[in-house]
């Protein structure tokens, strides 16, 4: 069965620190996402990858950065985080194939809260 | 920009009534056409799917046609069960750089009582 494991089922940390969401996919898998979901606003991109060191800006992307050194993970960092961060973090991975219609597979998310 | 709007929840149902949730959108071009499912504590799944004009995606008993006219993509499906309790996005594609993305709605909240 395809598999995409996000590190922390819930995250609690305290405003400004560092924060590190990791994603690993087990898929071989080309491009890698994240989103945030937040009721009423649905899922926005964060960043997305489409190749290892590879990444692109989604619609969201202040105040946070990304990390892909390998094919299998995809980090989501906050910098410094701040309460309005505050959220279901959604990693997602796609075969970058024709063939495959486009399907994202999702991990089963990471709720941060910052204080 | 691209864009889907969807009728915005909750939506309460009883078992075995109808089920309509619409969805329409807004893209340049002719954009693929998703429903998603989340159910609790999951992450989100494909549902079906559609890619061009007057498809019909199907799937566990649930259907969506691609309507080019109306720009709309409804979900249905004759008579729900309580494990279709779920939040249901609707989403399209389009292409962004080296990569299509996803760009989804805002989610509906469905809960089927027995």
């Amino acid at each position: 069965d395809v598999k995409v494991t996000q590190s922390s089922r819930y995250l609690v940390k305290r405003t400004g620190e560092k924060v590190f969401l990791e994603c690993v996919q087990d898929m071989d898998h080309e491009n890698m996402f994240w989103y945030r979901q937040d009721p009423g606003l649905g899922l926005r991109l964060i960043y997305f990858s489409y190749d290892v060191k590879m990444k692109e800006k989604g619609d969201i992307p202040e105040g946070y950065s990304v990390s892909r050194e390998k094919k299998e993970r995809f980090s989501l960092i906050l910098e410094s985080a701040s309460t309005n961060q505050t959220s279901m973090y959604l990693c997602a991975s796609r075969s970058w194939s024709r063939s495959t219609n486009e399907k994202l597979f999702f991990g089963s998310g990471t709720q941060l809260s910052v204080l | 920009g691209d864009s889907v709007t969807q009728m915005e929840g909750p939506v309460t149902l009883s078992e075995e009534a109808f089920l309509t949730i619409n969805c329409t959108y807004t893209a340049t071009g002719y954009p693929s056409l998703f429903w998603y499912v989340q159910y609790p504590g999951e992450g989100l799944q494909l549902l079906l799917k559609a890619t061009k004009a007057d498809d019909k995606g199907s799937n566990k008993g649930f259907e969506a046609t691609y309507r080019k006219e109306t720009t709309s993509f409804h979900l249905e499906k004759g008579s729900v069960q309580v494990s279709d309790s779920a939040v249901y996005f609707c989403a399209l594609s389009v292409s962004s750089g080296s990569a299509r993305q996803l760009t989804f709605g805002s989610g509906t909240q469905l809960t089927v009582l027995p």
